[in-house]
This record gives structure tokens, sequence and C-alpha cells, in this order.
């Protein structure tokens, strides 16, 4: 079994200031991470993905995020909010068995960009 | 750079009615996935489907429910009466082959209201 949780559901934060969005994953097997965007009235868009390599995934848009496997974590950063970095984004994790994924997605966390 | 595409945008249905969403996958890509997302909560995994058949399906993927691939490059999710219930933003994904590290790539989404 596998969940995804996304400690808030909303974040605020001013332009130019630090973004922390967090997530906690929970697999029975190595998973692959990954973050999506959706603008409003959008699809979702690939921000960054883990898949066991490099613990420190750098992403589209200055977006990073770090895997810490002690802490079941995966919370993506940002240095520098920028007012189109207002958004939905979601935790992802997905589990591969044989040639079938098995996808999950967290409840979303919405980002607000204070000017 | 190849994109799932998704059409309508948007449909409006009468409860009852049946109802196709059409996805255009990547083309080289071999797994195609349909997902919901009702306004406000998070997005659920419908349906998976590969070599021609469905490979895994949630509980919310009954009866009502079909998908298809009609020819070489349409993915299609056929909803034969829908109910009220249905209205969400329906998202097509598809991935290119069964490794590990693979990423499913998200359409728009076809907004679905049902009156």
């Amino acid at each position: 079994a596998q969940s995804v949780t996304q400690l808030d559901s909303h974040v605020s934060v001013s332009e130019g200031t630090p973004v922390l969005l967090r997530c906690n994953y929970s697999s029975s097997y190595s998973p692959s991470l990954f973050w999506y965007v959706q603008h409003p009235n959008k699809g979702l868009q690939l921000l960054l993905k883990y898949t066991s390599a490099a613990t420190l995934v750098k992403g589209i848009n200055g977006f990073e995020a770090e895997f810490k496997k002690s802490e079941t974590s995966f919370h993506l950063t940002k240095p520098s909010a920028h007012m189109s970095d207002a958004a939905e984004y979601f935790c992802v994790v997905t589990m591969n068995s044989g040639g079938y994924q098995k996808v999950t997605f967290g409840t979303g966390t919405k980002l607000q960009v204070i000017p | 750079e190849p994109e799932v595409t998704q059409t309508p945008s948007h449909q409006v249905t009468q409860m009852g009615q049946e109802v196709i969403l059409r996805c255009v996958p990547i083309s080289n890509h071999l797994y195609f996935y349909w997902y919901r997302q009702i306004l406000g909560q998070k997005v659920e995994f419908l349906v998976s489907f590969y070599n021609n058949e469905i490979s895994e399906k949630s509980e919310i993927f009954d009866d009502q429910f079909s998908v298809e691939r009609p020819d070489g490059s349409n993915f299609t999710l056929k909803i034969r009466s829908t109910k009220l219930e249905d209205s969400a933003m329906y998202f097509c994904a598809s991935r290119p082959t069964s490794g590990r590290t693979d990423t499913q790539y998200f359409g728009p989404g076809t907004r679905l209201t049902v009156l």
C-alpha cells in the first residue's frame, strides 16, 4: 500500500521569499516521487521527479526537492517565490510492479504569492 | 515537444446522457490512463490500459465507464449514463514503456459538467 500526505492545504508567501511545500509518503517498496503543478484551468505539468538517483532533485522554474528516506519526506522548495508560481501543487508517489504503475496523488497544496 | 491532447476542453451534458471524452496520447507511448478530479478534491485514478486491454481499474470505474482505443491514436473514456456526481475534470495520461523511472504525461483535462 502507498499513500501521500501533503501537510498544508494552503501556503501563502510574499513575492521574493522562500517557498516550502511539504510532502510525506508511505510506500512498501522503493517509490518514485513526483511534484506536479496545476495552474488555474490548466492541466498537470511535471515539475520534477525522484527515481532513486540523486536525492536532491532540480526541476523547472527554480524548484527543487530533496528525498529523505529516513523522514519519508519529499518537500518542494524554491528560494524566491514569483507571482507566476501561484498554483496548486501535487505530490505524487508511484510504484511499479511488472509493467503496471500505481499512482497516488496527494490532496494538493494551493500556493498563494502576495505581491 | 510532443504532448497529450484532450477534447473537448469542456463538456456540458444532461443527467442520463452518454458522453465520450477523447484523448490523443503521445505517439510512441504504450500505457494509457484516465484520472478524475472532482472540484476541490484530489486527483483519483480511474483506469489504466495497455496492449488493448484494461490492466487495472479503481473502484470508481464501474460498469458505467468504459475505455477504448478505437484506432492507433485515440484513447476514449465513455460514461454510459451520466450522473450529477460524474461532474469533474477528467485527465488522460500516457507513459512510454514499463520502465520504473518513466513519467506519466498528462493532458490538459476535460471539464465535464452534468446538469
